[in-house]
């Protein structure tokens, strides 16, 4: 079992849909990132948390300690928003190495 | 600032060459990392820096790589000799700082270098 998973792996969607994008881990830890790569390959960072819920546009990220769980949501998707999202988490005892998920694509259609 | 800059963009090479990445991190940044993305693998951290000196380099794969970081502003990784199991893109990060009480702990990616091992 990979100490980060993230569901779903594909997800595809309609223009204005609210998205949700999962990630589940394993291990204790300081913070979680949640990155998006775009179709050309480059990576840009979008939140990183540690506790509670961020929000910056029409993206919102949260996150359960408790429950070893966060999620990314979009609002009122675009297709610009298709790409990459990856959630990383960066453990309580191993400094400040990222372990990463494996990713969700995203594709939304006009 | 002009963000994390690597170099080069693109590198095909045949087996067995040496190949050297680049990467300038952002001004003042004080953490540097260096990853490799696979189709396989996904994302993976090789190893990273503070002040310039390797704090973890678990991830480096086996020898034939090497990572240096000899100031503040500039970081290589070579691999050598190359293999065609090291294609890949090879990303480096830099940030401020990793307390988790920071707001500055945000990882800033370069573009990137694709490396084809033929």
């Amino acid at each position: 079992k990979n100490e980060v998973e993230q569901s779903p792996q594909n997800l595809t969607a309609q223009e204005g849909e609210f998205i949700t994008i999962n990630c589940s881990y394993s291990v204790g830890i300081s913070a979680l990132h949640w990155l998006q790569q775009h179709p050309g390959g480059g990576i840009v960072s979008l939140f990183m948390l540690s506790s509670g819920k961020k929000k910056h546009g029409r993206l919102i990220a949260t996150i359960n300690i408790q429950e070893k769980h966060s999620s990314l949501h979009i609002t009122a998707s675009h297709p610009r928003d298709s790409a990459v999202y990856i959630c990383a988490v960066r453990s309580a005892t191993s400094g400040s190495r990222l372990t990463f998920g494996e990713g969700t694509q995203l594709t939304v259609n006009p | 600032d002009a963000g994390v800059i690597q170099s080069p963009r693109h590198e095909v090479t045949e087996m067995g060459q040496e190949v050297t990445l680049r990467c300038k991190p952002i001004s003042g940044h004080d953490y540097l990392f260096w990853y490799r993305q696979t189709m396989m693998r996904g994302l993976e951290l090789l190893i990273y820096f503070n002040n310039n000196v390797p704090i973890d380099d678990s991830g480096m794969p086996e020898d034939r790589f090497s990572a240096k970081m000899p100031n503040a502003s500039f970081s290589t990784l070579k691999i050598q000799p190359s293999e065609p199991r090291d294609s890949a893109v090879y990303f480096c990060a830099s940030s401020t700082g990793t307390s988790a009480r920071s707001s500055y702990n945000e990882q800033f990616f370069g573009p990137g270098t694709r490396l084809t091992v033929l």
